[in-house]
């Protein structure tokens, strides 16, 4: 089944402490990306990529890494994570030259 | 910098009627617009896209239109059900070239809940 795989799906954790939320697709897209989503404030992009080594910042890249050294995987890692990154994640994929992008089921990210 | 605004935020009608959902936007150098669904705790899912050329698209029940020249498009819903309860999502992604190019703009959207 064609499908963008995140996990986890759920993360409790403490400020400071590193964590990576990996995203992972099986369509051969060449296009993937970040996204918050807030209470009031939507989506908001935090970072994409157009292809394995290509990157940059979205809206709200502030905290935020990311890397892409295979066409498959763009994980998003947070290297001090403050309460202010508690969201919901969502990874997207598209193939380069369509038009429709492929979400995640998300990521719930509470940081206490 | 794009921005894009969904009115209204939330709306609730009985199962059966019209509806229609707006969603605005500042820059006019779209290359795209789509219309997506997000239900609780999953992710989004495409329902209609509309290239800058194109004026409407129509799936089912559902017809989305597009006036680039003043930043607007609409979802219509014909004979709401209970099944399409659920937040809807209009994303604008930018003209090609520039360093936009990658990016796409969400509205906030809109909460539609129809009841039986």
């Amino acid at each position: 089944e064609a499908q963008v795989t995140q996990n986890p799906r759920y993360l409790i954790t403490v400020t400071g402490k590193k964590l990576t939320v990996t995203c992972s697709q099986n369509m051969n897209h060449e296009y993937m990306s970040w996204y918050r989503q807030d209470p009031g404030l939507g989506l908001r992009q935090i970072y994409y990529s157009m292809n394995v080594e290509v990157t940059d910042k979205g809206d709200v890249p502030e905290g935020y890494k990311v890397s892409r050294k295979e066409k498959r995987n763009f994980p998003l890692i947070l290297e001090s994570p403050s309460p202010n990154q508690t969201s919901l994640y969502f990874c997207a994929s598209r193939l380069q030259g369509s038009e429709g992008y492929t979400f995640g089921s998300g990521t719930r990210l509470t940081v206490v | 910098k794009q921005e894009v605004t969904q009115i209204p935020a939330a709306l609730s009608v009985p199962e059966g009627e019209n509806l229609v959902l707006n969603c605005s936007f500042t820059d006019s150098a779209i290359y795209n617009l789509q219309w997506f669904r997000q239900d609780p705790g999953k992710g989004l899912t495409s329902l209609l896209l509309i290239q800058s050329s194109q004026r409407e698209q129509t799936s089912g029940r559902l017809n989305a239109s597009l006036d680039k020249s003043s930043g607007r498009s609409t979802l219509y819903i014909a004979a709401s059900q209970p099944g399409d309860s659920a937040t809807y999502l209009c994303a604008v992604r930018p003209g090609a070239g520039g360093t936009s190019y990658g990016k796409l703009t969400f509205g906030q959207g809109t909460i539609l809940t129809v009841h039986p």
